[in-house]
């Protein structure tokens, strides 16, 4: 099956800065990529997502970028506020066309940003 | 958008006794259901896939005569832990995929805390 790895566990930026989360997956036949935010005790929101045939996606601060061919793909965040603080996580698929399709999840990442 | 909705919130149960939580699609027909389960700081983790109207999935090492998973309409699945031990503490959360391009969404968890 699918296994998605997700680097690093944890990040620390200063307001402003940066925030780059990476993540690989093992099943050349996923298409699906999406990204979730989560905040303590939610549910996990979806921010970004991205399908194989598209290399990058933007939506005002977030960006996700997606190598097929080395099975990689990352989630960028500019300007950071202390908003953004969350654990994200990453996720792959098959996407059936059928709209019913199983995620696989990365381990997370806490992100902390620091005014 | 598509909305899930999940209940109870929160539930505290003695050990030994059952609890069933609800996952309600609300606005779309969700002809796929999955249950997560997700520990203190770590990653959702796949316990098992319902599609009305058939048996769940269960995933490797999830007992299904402990956590019993009823899809029985394209708005409704439960999810029953039977004889709960504190061991099954945790928060769960469902998911829930549709046709017509309805996207994967996830309910708003339920904490349980078995004492």
């Amino acid at each position: 099956g699918e296994n998605v790895e997700q680097h690093p566990s944890t990040l620390s930026v200063q307001e402003g800065d940066s925030a780059v989360i990476k993540c690989t997956y093992s099943d050349s036949a996923s298409n699906y990529f999406p990204w979730y935010k989560q905040e303590l005790g939610k549910r996990p929101q979806l921010i970004i997502d991205i399908r194989s045939n598209v290399g990058e996606k933007k939506d005002q601060r977030i960006a996700v970028t997606l190598n097929k061919t080395a099975k990689h793909f990352s989630l960028h965040i500019t300007e950071t506020q202390p908003e953004d603080s969350a654990v994200y996580f990453c996720a792959a698929s098959k996407d059936s066309g059928a709209g019913s399709y199983q995620l696989t999840f990365g381990k997370g990442t806490k992100l902390s940003v620091i005014p | 958008g598509a909305v899930v909705s999940q209940h109870p919130s929160r539930v505290i149960c003695k050990s030994g006794t059952s609890v069933k939580i609800e996952c309600r699609s609300l606005d779309f027909q969700a002809t796929t259901m999955f249950w997560y389960r997700q520990f203190p700081k770590k990653s959702l983790m796949l316990m098992a896939t319902s599609n009305e109207g058939s048996k769940a999935t269960y995933e490797q090492g999830v007992e299904k005569d402990k956590f019993l998973i009823n899809h029985a309409s394209l708005t409704l699945s439960t999810l029953t832990v039977t004889s709960a031990h504190p061991e099954d503490s945790s928060f769960y959360i469902c998911s829930a995929t549709g046709t017509g391009g309805y996207g994967y969404t996830f309910g708003s968890g339920t904490r349980l805390t078995v004492v």
